[in-house]
């Protein structure tokens, strides 16, 4: 079965600043997709990004970037130019390729930005 | 953009009643639907998996005759909790995969069982 770990319970950044969360996971398929979810207070699940096994490249959106390591089997957020709002438990999360398209959830990083 | 939308926000029961919570896509059709619990501080679980028109496929440890899964249309899946215990306190929450995200999520029913 697929497993997902963060390791980081507890993050915070000063705003402004950049931070990494880390993720790492466990899979014997080599075609999946990996994401990362923003849970804010509210609670509602929110996709900050996404990322193709098979693509080499990392993935950007504006201030939010990913480390893909596929040898490794890491896939850590980048958050850049930190901002109040980025206050959120972010969760890592796997996927399988094809048939089932049900997500597998890390353990959570809840992330502090200190003014 | 796909809204799915989950009824009711939050729900409080006494102990040994029965609740269901309605998961909705608003605008696509769902053949799947899938059921997460999180409790406080702690990751979402999928408990399971719902089919349009078939059975639920539940994951292990999940108890089927607990919690009880009807997907009846293509925009509409069922979570009951029955005979509910103080113990299936938690977040429930629902989603669906969807036309412009690998998945779109309700956003969740507190229940709190007294």
């Amino acid at each position: 079965a697929q497993t997902v770990t963060q390791s980081q319970p507890e993050m915070s950044v000063q705003e402004a600043e950049t931070v990494t969360l880390s993720c790492t996971y466990d899979t014997s398929e080599s075609d999946y997709y990996l994401f990362w979810y923003k849970q804010p207070p509210s609670r509602q699940m929110i996709l900050v990004i996404r990322q193709e096994a098979y693509k080499q490249q990392n993935a950007t959106e504006n201030r939010f970037s990913v480390n893909f390591q596929k040898a490794a089997k890491s896939f850590s957020l980048k958050i850049s130019d930190s901002q109040l709002g980025d206050a959120a438990m972010y969760f890592c999360a796997y996927r399988e390729d094809f048939g089932n398209e049900k997500l597998t959830f890390g353990t959570g990083t809840r992330l502090t930005i200190i003014p | 953009g796909a809204v799915v939308s989950q009824h009711p926000s939050w729900v409080i029961c006494k102990s040994g009643t029965s609740v269901k919570i309605e998961c909705r896509s608003l605008d696509f059709q769902a053949t799947t639907m899938f059921w997460y619990r999180q409790f406080p501080k702690q990751s979402l679980m999928l408990m399971a998996t719902s089919n349009e028109g078939s059975k639920a496929t539940y994951e292990q440890g999940v108890e089927k005759d607990k919690f009880l899964i009807n997907h009846a249309s293509l925009t509409l899946s069922t979570l009951t909790v029955t005979s509910a215990h103080p113990e299936d306190s938690s977040f429930y929450i629902c989603s669906a995969p969807g036309p412009t995200a690998p998945l779109h999520f309700g956003n969740g029913t507190r229940l709190t069982v007294t």
